[in-house]
């Protein structure tokens, strides 16, 4: 069974810069979190895609968006890049919908450490 | 909304002896689903135990078991014989269960120290 994978491990932009960061869910999987971790802080949830459509959205503005691929993998991308989005991005997989098999547990992937310049 | 809190931002514990890590949490839901999570240094999150609110018997995995008081909204963490590989940030979190939005709410976190 294959883990959730990240990448880029890291990245250093300047303010004003787009990035893309990019996650492969666990095997089995069809539905990826995105969440925020700032230094020293609890991780603050992003989005969320299931099945390729946006599943719910924290208090985050317009400039973060997604998107899910047909394998469930998944990019995180944010435009205009600010000093304050300097933080750890980590994606999680999980199974979810509706069904008996839905489990709703998060794994997560190592992150990608970004750092705005 | 749903609050987790972690009031302890750091703890030290012996090798091998056992430490308790507190988290208590606030939701008008009744069903949901808690979580702790480790992150060490390498800073990937890793699940360490989960519980379902609608279950009355405490989970255990190994050395971790957790003390998980509905009516308190509270849900602490024993890890029993530490070893120094336990020494991570641990994050108490919590889900609601109902609906396809299964997003994770975090607390701040709790800086465990295992000390040879």
């Amino acid at each position: 069974e294959t883990g959730v994978t990240q990448s880029p491990t890291h990245l250093i932009k300047t303010r004003g810069q787009q990035v893309t960061l990019r996650c492969s869910s666990q095997s089995g999987h069809n539905t990826v979190s995105w969440y925020q971790q700032a230094l020293g802080q609890g991780p603050q949830f992003i989005f969320q895609y299931y099945r390729e459509e946006e599943n719910g959205r924290g208090n985050f503005p317009p400039r973060f968006s997604g998107l899910q691929f047909p394998n469930y993998s998944s990019e995180l991308n944010v435009n205009a890049l600010e000093l304050d989005d300097s933080a750890l991005y980590l994606c999680a997989s999980s199974l979810g919908g509706r069904g008996a098999r839905r489990t709703d547990t998060q794994y997560f992937g190592p992150g990608t450490r970004l750092t705005v310049l | 909304a749903q609050t987790v809190t972690q009031s302890q931002p750091e703890m030290s514990v012996q090798e091998a002896e056992t430490v308790t890590l507190s988290c208590t949490y606030d939701t008008s839901e009744s069903n949901y689903y808690l979580f702790w999570y480790k992150q060490p240094p390498s800073r990937q999150m890793i699940l360490v135990i989960r519980q379902e609110a609608y279950k009355q018997q405490n989970a255990t995995e190994n050395r971790f078991s957790v003390n998980f008081q509905k009516a308190a909204k509270s849900f602490s963490l024993k890890i029993s014989d530490s070893q120094l590989g336990d020494t991570a940030m641990y994050f108490c979190a919590f889900m609601i269960s109902l609906g396809a939005n299964s997003k994770l709410t975090f607390g701040k976190g709790i800086t465990l120290s295992v000390r040879p």
